[in-house]
């Protein structure tokens, strides 16, 4: 069965930064695309950023670009999200989520269960 | 303002049939990328819905149906159950921003 736990959700002040980790197992890791996808209260999903099986192909939404990293650990099944400068309006439910790439088809099929991030003063 | 539009809200009865839309543009559903649905419960996390246009993955009743035509994309649900209230969104891959969107949601309530 296909797991992805993350933690590292956390108050933060505006301007702070945070890492969240997202633990796989089930699957070959090392063999998918990984994304991030975040929520804000009361409001619909975003994709902020993808990592390739290798590493080798990131990308991230324009909302967070400069200010996010996304980074992997194949030998540790872990996949991270560290944020910096960290804005009130990055508030929101932070998703994990196991990538599908075909051709002309990209999506979600596993998420986690979601780590909160409140920017807050 | 989400790249994919979608109601904000669907209502029916149990047993019935809905309907909800999702209209692109050019530089992602009209391009020829693939739509997919995803269905979120209150409270918790999407699960896949439909991937590919129309496919269901293993477990997902056959209530739950997509398509696709043009720069616009459909789901159907049939047979209306309360446990199908929930939030819906549909995402595709947007050429011009190079990642993934999302439609801003539409909420079904089953009256």
């Amino acid at each position: 069965e296909v797991q992805l736990v993350e933690s590292g959700e956390d108050l933060v002040q505006p301007g702070g930064s945070l890492t969240l980790s997202c633990l796989a197992s089930g699957f070959a890791f090392s063999t998918y695309t990984m994304s991030w996808v975040r929520q804000a209260p009361g409001k619909g999903l975003e994709w902020i950023s993808s990592i390739s099986s290798s590493s080798t192909s990131i990308s991230y939404a324009d909302s967070v670009k400069g200010r996010f990293t996304v980074s992997r650990d194949n030998g540790k099944n872990s996949l991270f999200l560290h944020m910096n400068n960290l804005r009130a309006e990055d508030t929101a439910i932070y998703y994990c989520a196991r990538d599908y790439h075909g051709t002309r088809s990209f999506y979600f099929d596993s998420w986690g269960q979601g780590a909160l991030v409140t920017v807050s003063s | 303002q989400s790249v994919l539009t979608q109601p904000p809200s669907v209502s029916g009865a149990p047993g019935q049939r809905v309907t909800i839309s999702c209209t692109g543009s050019s530089s992602n559903i009209g391009t020829g990328y693939d739509v997919h649905w995803y269905q979120q419960p209150l409270g918790t996390a999407p699960k896949l819905l439909i991937y590919g246009n129309s496919n269901r993955p293993s477990g997902v009743p056959d209530r739950f149906s997509g398509s696709k035509s043009g720069t616009s994309a459909s789901l159907a649900i049939t047979g209306l159950q309360a446990e199908d209230e929930a939030d819906y969104y549909c995402q595709s891959y947007d050429s011009s921003l190079s990642g993934s969107v999302f439609g801003g949601g539409t909420k079904l309530t089953v009256l």
